[in-house]
């Protein structure tokens, strides 16, 4: 079955502090893998993509993530995180031949001053 | 970057009523978009498939005839709520890809439904 797991429901950090939110995948077609934000009542905004390449893939905000293929994994990072950054964040996963995206069901980021 | 843009952001209507949502790519066209629904807390869930000059596809469990969608042009598509419920409230958003820009694809910022 394709599904994309997001174990952590909800995180809190520390403005300042890095943060790692864990995605989890499966899929029987070579992956596409996203990864959206989404701000309260918000539509979904492209933090980063990956298609095939270099595993480790740079966003906008500084995040990074990087695809683990043997570990069906696509781990999004930010080495310090700011107070705007809380948000829920979604995983997603696709293929090449199809635009539907199969969603995480979101980790939602709350950030401390 | 490329924008899609939806309309009505926000829309409250009386049970019983057809309410139609737009979502509009602005810079580029899109042979495909799609429509999600998301309800508070929870992930986005496909409803359908978007097609420009042809019928809509639709995941099992959408009932079609209740949520009509209509791709006329390659900027274009809508979904119509008909005789909405108040179970249909939910939070609509549309997504399309960039015809021939990779598989990047865009997200609209969402319509809100409320039906009382």
């Amino acid at each position: 079955a394709q599904s994309v797991t997001q174990p952590d429901i909800h995180i809190t950090v520390s403005e300042g502090a890095s943060l790692e939110l864990r995605c989890n995948y499966s899929y029987g077609a070579t992956p596409y893998l996203f990864w959206y934000v989404q701000s309260p009542g918000q539509g979904l905004q492209l933090l980063l993509k990956y298609f095939s390449g270099d595993t480790l893939v740079q966003g906008i905000k500084g995040f990074e993530a990087e695809f683990k293929r043997s570990q069906s994994s696509f781990n999004l990072r930010k080495p310090s995180v700011h107070w705007s950054d809380a948000a829920e964040y979604f995983c997603a996963v696709g293929s090449y031949n199809t635009d539907k995206l199969i969603f995480g069901t979101g980790t939602r980021l709350q950030v401390f001053p | 970057g490329a924008v899609v843009s939806q309309h009505p952001s926000r829309v409250i209507c009386k049970s019983g009523t057809s309410v139609k949502i737009e979502c509009r790519s602005l810079d580029f066209q899109a042979t495909t978009m799609f429509w999600y629904r998301q309800f508070p807390k929870q992930s986005l869930m496909l409803m359908a498939t978007s097609n420009e000059g042809s019928k809509a596809t639709y995941e099992q469990g959408v009932e079609k005839d209740k949520f009509l969608i209509n791709h006329a042009s390659l900027t274009l598509s809508t979904l119509t709520v008909t005789s909405a419920h108040p179970e249909d409230s939910s939070f609509y958003i549309c997504s399309a890809r960039v015809s021939g820009g990779g598989n990047t694809i865009y997200f609209g910022e969402g319509s809100w439904l409320t039906v009382v």
